[in-house]
């Protein structure tokens, strides 16, 4: 099946940047999303790449590496709401997988202290 | 804004009850989807619908649980019988699928957080 690898978890001060890392592996990759998830819910989207380089959206910045099967989401300014899992989606057209449906990491945990 | 409605947001039963939860994709929306979520296994997808009809529902325990789509603003996803390992939280997202409409994302419902003890 598809590999999804987040860090489980992540801590980081108010005000800093922090650097979530996904790396994926897929037959047939056709973009990568990010989401954001409270605690207690839903997964809300953040952004979404399908070609390499960064996309920019006011405070978070996604990035993406194709040949590499890497992503990453860059949150700058933190704020404590944004403490929340992130979780790194795959659309896979390969393979093995079914059209159209998105293959999810566990999603990273991010703690932001005051 | 256009949402994901589902119902209900909780439910508590015993083993053996039948469970009915209920979603109502975005208007316009031709993709449902149907998701577990715990904390062991994170985000499973069950089962998925295109345009009413079953796509993939091989994540889905086929003895006990049955998806479906009886017309495009309904979604349900019915357990019988049901066991505390079903305890979950359950999620319906929507999304506009095709062509025309790679970078739409899924849209996620409130949840639907059910214990069954």
């Amino acid at each position: 099946g598809q590999n999804i690898d987040q860090p489980t978890e992540m801590t980081a001060t108010e005000g800093a940047i922090v650097q979530i890392n996904c790396t994926y592996q897929t037959s047939g990759f056709n973009g990568l999303f990010w989401y954001q998830q409270h605690a207690g819910e839903a997964p809300t989207f953040l952004s979404y790449n399908v070609l390499d380089g960064l996309e920019e959206k006011g405070r978070f910045s996604s990035f993406l590496s194709r040949s590499k099967g890497y992503s990453y989401l860059l949150l700058k300014e933190l704020q404590m709401k944004d403490s929340a899992s992130y979780l790194c989606a795959v659309r896979d057209y390969g393979r093995g997988s079914t059209l159209g449906r998105l293959y999810f990491g566990r999603g990273t945990q991010l703690t932001v202290w005051p | 804004d256009a949402r994901v409605t589902q119902t209900p947001r909780h439910k508590v039963t015993e083993m053996g009850q039948e469970v009915t939860m209920r979603c109502q994709p975005i208007l316009g929306h031709n993709t449902v989807f149907w998701y577990r979520q715990t904390m062991m296994q994170g985000l499973e997808l069950l089962a998925y619908f295109r345009n009413r009809a079953p796509l993939d529902d091989s994540g889905m325990p086929k003895d006990r649980f049955s998806a479906e789509m009886p017309d495009a603003t309904l979604a349900t996803l019915k357990i019988q019988p049901s066991e505390p390992r079903d305890s979950a939280v359950y999620f319906c997202a929507s999304a506009a699928m095709g062509a025309q409409y790679s970078n739409q994302p899924q849209h996620f419902g409130d949840g639907t957080r059910l214990s069954i003890l």
